[in-house]
């Protein structure tokens, strides 16, 4: 079946710091593939996505591209910012007669500092 | 803002209780999924209703029966619930089953007595 990995955390970065979370997945066929935001006390937001290989999704200065050949997605910011802290979920969702089914990876908790 | 209007945003029962979550959407949207969040989690996929009948249970507990009475609500209604059913239930949509991404609302923190 299909499952993504996520490094495991939580991270913790110092304001303006250079942000890397991994994420990989199994899947069959050609999966859409997602990151969410979850800050605290509320449910998840798209942060962003991609649909086919090769593809980078980018919003607010967050950036994934999807790479098949390695099967990542990884998530990357140049410079975070305090407000960033939140916990991060990697998902795909996989074609057929899924009727869209998510699944997520365990989740990434991130803290940054002043 | 969400898209996604969940109520009520928390709600405490006691095991003999009945009780109902409500999720709106306005999107148009024709998928619509029931989610249970524990702790430092991911979501946990419950049920998927797409163009208002049931398309998914996963293997749900009978005291959990949803409800989509049309293609904008998705009821939850709860009865005889147990402790460990204490969850953020969170409700989301998308465009149709398996196409565009899901829009998640903020969700109704449970708390079971």
């Amino acid at each position: 079946g299909d499952s993504v990995t996520q490094m495991e955390g939580p991270v913790t970065l110092s304001e303006e710091a250079f942000l890397t979370i991994n994420c990989t997945y199994t899947a069959t066929g050609y999966p859409s593939l997602f990151w969410y935001v979850q800050y605290p006390g509320e449910g998840l937001q798209l942060l962003l996505k991609a649909t086919k290989a090769d593809d980078k999704g980018s919003n607010k200065g967050f950036e994934a591209t999807y790479r098949k050949e390695t099967t990542s997605f990884h998530l990357e910011k140049g410079s975070v910012q305090v407000s960033d802290s939140a916990v991060y979920f990697c998902a795909l969702r996989g074609g057929g007669t899924s009727y869209g089914k998510l699944t997520f990876g365990q989740g990434t908790i991130l803290t940054v500092h002043p | 803002d969400t898209e996604v209007t969940q109520t009520p945003k928390h709600l405490v029962m006691g095991m003999t209780n009945k009780k109902s979550l409500k999720c709106e959407q306005h999107m148009g949207h024709r998928a619509m999924y029931w989610y249970k969040q524990k702790a430092k989690k991911p979501p946990e996929l419950m049920f998927v209703y797409s163009y208002e009948k049931l398309s998914i249970n996963e293997s749900v507990p009978s005291r959990f029966s949803p409800e989509c009475p049309n293609s904008s609500l998705l009821n939850l209604h709860l009865h005889a619930l147990q402790p460990e059913d204490s969850a953020l239930y969170l409700c989301a949509s998308s465009q149709v089953p398996g196409g565009g991404p899901q829009h998640f609302g903020d969700g109704t923190r449970l708390s079971i007595l």
